[in-house]
């Protein structure tokens, strides 16, 4: 069972947009602005696509965003595209180490 | 461009040691920053195992804190993985990355397939 919860699955139409959910405690994710989203498409590694929350790394479109509400945090996908496809996963530093969520399949109408 | 690649056998006998390498190229691991290994069961989520910084502080999932130990080779731009006593519960994808801090991987390798199976 993985330390921070995620649903399964979500799923959204090109254009729409979707959140996906991350629930954990206050012992990571609200206890420390170091939540971080990854994508993994199939047979490759993860991708880095938030950090500290909110945060953006260079090359990530602006349509991924990220938000905290006390112990959880949500990754919203706007203007959803085909190659948002993929499986996206939470972390959050827990105070000397690193929690995951299960993951989230998204789906792409 | 950092890149890192592991390296290291590809099938382990149960109750042996699980031994892997990433071998880091584009950046000097002495530098800056952390250095560490995430597994991914197969079909199944990610799951951190451990971290070192370039200083050569270490930090362990507790759940395999007693099996596992990450050491660093700056004079090969390397750092190692080791886990002891696997069972078929540690087969997985074994991905090692580089963590700017605070659990934010922002390089990681292609991963590498290991089998715990006699």
């Amino acid at each position: 069972q993985s330390a921070l919860t995620q649903p399964p699955s979500a799923s959204g139409s090109p254009g729409q947009s979707v959140t996906i959910s991350c629930t954990g405690t206050s012992s990571d994710v609200g206890g420390y602005n170091y939540v971080s989203w990854y994508q993994q498409h199939p047979g490759k590694a993860p991708k880095l696509m938030i950090y500290e929350v909110t945060k953006r790394p260079s090359g990530v479109p602006d349509r991924f965003s990220g938000s905290k509400s006390g112990n959880t945090a949500s990754l919203t996908v706007s203007g959803l595209q085909a190659d948002d496809e993929a499986d996206y996963y939470c972390a959050s530093y827990a105070g000397d180490k690193g929690v995951f969520g299960g993951g989230t399949k998204l789906t792409v109408l | 461009q950092v890149q890192l690649q592991e390296s290291g056998p590809g099938l382990v006998k149960p109750s042996e040691t699980l031994s892997l390498t990433c071998t880091v190229s584009g950046y000097s691991i002495s530098s800056a920053y952390y250095w560490g290994w995430i597994r991914q069961p197969p079909g199944k989520g990610l799951e951190w195992i451990a971290t070192i910084h370039h200083s050569g502080i270490t930090y362990y999932n507790p759940s395999l804190k007693s099996r596992v130990t990450i050491s660093v080779d700056t004079s090969r731009n390397q750092f190692s993985l080791n886990l002891n006593s696997v069972t078929a519960a540690d087969t997985a994808v074994y991905f090692c990355v580089r963590d700017r801090a605070y659990i934010t991987t922002d390089y990681w390798g292609q991963g590498t397939l290991v089998t715990v199976s006699s």
